[in-house]
């Protein structure tokens, strides 16, 4: 089955941690991307890589850092830098158009 | 710069009935394409239809369509004979064609079916 995974599931992080969550594609698109969901609120995008070895920032980087070492991968850092990490991150990735497909997600909660 | 505005916090639809969930959009891309996406309480995203600026006609898929007004930039999602399994949020989405692959989303409406 094609698709696109997220883990973990559920996160939880101390004040302090660098935590990194995994997003894997086999869809064989080019282009990915990583959202954050706040509580009743809309999507807000992170980061995207429209090619291996090549990233750009989203509206909402500050904190956050990524690498797109192979086709199908996609990791996001969430550092100690992020103020506020505790969301729901969403991983997406498309074909070259701007229709998304999305993974399941992962609920980080900062303890 | 794109916006999209949801105005509707949340909607109540009887089952069976037919819903329309309120999108309006400002760009300044000649060119762009409008999604709505569903997101059921279990979190994923699931695509539901798409509208490009220079289809003629509006989009349709199965009980979804999409009132496209471009004059007014709106793009309203209507689900017609609502079903149980409908409840959930919707979100409005909408990317240029000068900002490869950056979709940016409305606040997203709850949509409530009642039995």
């Amino acid at each position: 089955d094609g698709g696109i995974t997220q883990s973990p599931k559920y996160l939880f992080r101390k004040e302090g941690q660098n935590v990194t969550l995994s997003c894997e594609q086999n869809l064989n698109h080019d282009a990915m991307y990583w959202y954050r969901q706040d509580p009743g609120q809309g999507l807000r995008l992170i980061y995207y890589s429209q090619i291996v070895n090549d990233f750009q920032k989203g509206d909402i980087a500050e904190g956050y850092s990524v690498s797109r070492e192979k086709k199908e991968s996609f990791p996001l850092t969430v550092t100690s830098a992020q103020k506020n990490p505790t969301a729901f991150y969403l991983c997406a990735s498309s074909i070259g158009g701007h229709l998304q497909f999305f993974g399941p997600g992962t609920r980080l909660t900062v303890l | 710069a794109q916006k999209i505005t949801q105005t509707q916090p949340g909607m109540f639809v009887q089952e069976k009935e037919a819903v329309t969930l309120d999108c309006t959009y400002d760009t300044s891309d000649p060119s762009y394409g409008l999604f709505w996406y569903k997101q059921p309480s279990s979190g994923e995203m699931i695509f539901l239809i798409y509208q490009g600026s220079y289809d003629q006609q509006n989009a349709t898929e199965g009980r979804y369509s999409l009132n496209f007004q471009k004059a007014r930039k709106s793009a309203n999602l209507v689900i017609s004979a609502s079903q149980l399994g409908d409840s959930a949020m919707y979100f409005c989405a909408i990317a240029g064609g000068t900002s490869y692959g950056k979709l940016t989303f409305g606040q997203g409406t709850i949509l409530t079916v009642h039995p």
